[in-house]
């Protein structure tokens, strides 16, 4: 089973324009770590932001946002006032405490920001 | 501040070469990783080496072997390359587990086999 989910495989946006990145994760364990990472097109994963599972409060950088909420296992990524430079496939992952380092990516949603 | 350094950055191979990625970071970071990504798969673990003189499988070890060679280095051998490991292959370190820190990753290498 897949431990997390981007059910958005693609989403294109007018620049300016707001748009949420959604995460669906699964995990037995109650000590657990989200992830957030950018894949521009020149290829290389740029880490953006680590939450653990007992710290639920939204964080705020810049133009970005991310909303973590247990009760419905999901960890939202936000771009507001979209730009080009936003024009990335963006991975959610997922590691446990008890496998270490494992480490579970989901399948990236490619965004697209039109000029 | 060269991170994580992979070589080379794209390969072609006939099926049945053999060929090592070389992997190198510089940060004294004691974890180090190696994934493969395919369209619409995400990044998948092949080995990871916690320490140095540790390797273990992650998702996917068929058709690799890996070594780690000191401290710095890791590399990822394919004995004889099939089509299915045409592939963008990504090492990553971290300071300890992965659970508890972000991966820092290389810039990749894309690998074809004929």
């Amino acid at each position: 089973a897949q431990k997390v989910t981007q059910a958005q495989t693609e989403i294109s946006v007018v620049e300016k324009e707001d748009v949420t990145l959604d995460c669906v994760y699964e995990t037995r364990d109650t000590t657990y770590y989200l992830f957030w990472y950018k894949q521009p097109p020149s290829g290389e994963l740029v880490f953006l932001i680590r939450r653990n599972s007992f710290d639920e409060q939204n964080e705020i950088s810049g133009r970005y946002s991310w909303n973590f909420q247990k009760s419905t296992s999901s960890f939202n990524f936000t771009i507001t006032a979209s730009q080009v430079v936003d024009s990335a496939v963006y991975f959610c992952a997922l590691s446990e405490a008890s496998t270490g380092n494992q480490f579970y990516f989901g399948t990236g949603t490619s965004l697209t920001v039109i000029p | 501040n060269a991170g994580v350094t992979q070589t080379p950055k794209f390969q072609v191979l006939k099926t049945g070469q053999s060929m090592t990625l070389q992997c190198a970071q510089d940060m004294n970071h004691n974890s180090m990783y190696w994934y493969r990504q395919d369209p619409g798969m995400g990044l998948r673990l092949i080995y990871y080496s916690a320490s140095e003189g540790t390797t273990d499988k992650g998702e996917v070890p068929n058709g690799y072997n890996v070594s780690r060679l000191n401290k710095r280095e890791f590399s990822l051998r394919l004995e004889s390359a099939a089509p299915s490991q045409t592939s963008v292959y990504f090492c990553a370190s971290t300071i300890i587990e992965a659970a508890t820190r972000p991966q820092h990753f290389g810039d990749g290498t894309r690998l074809s086999i004929l």
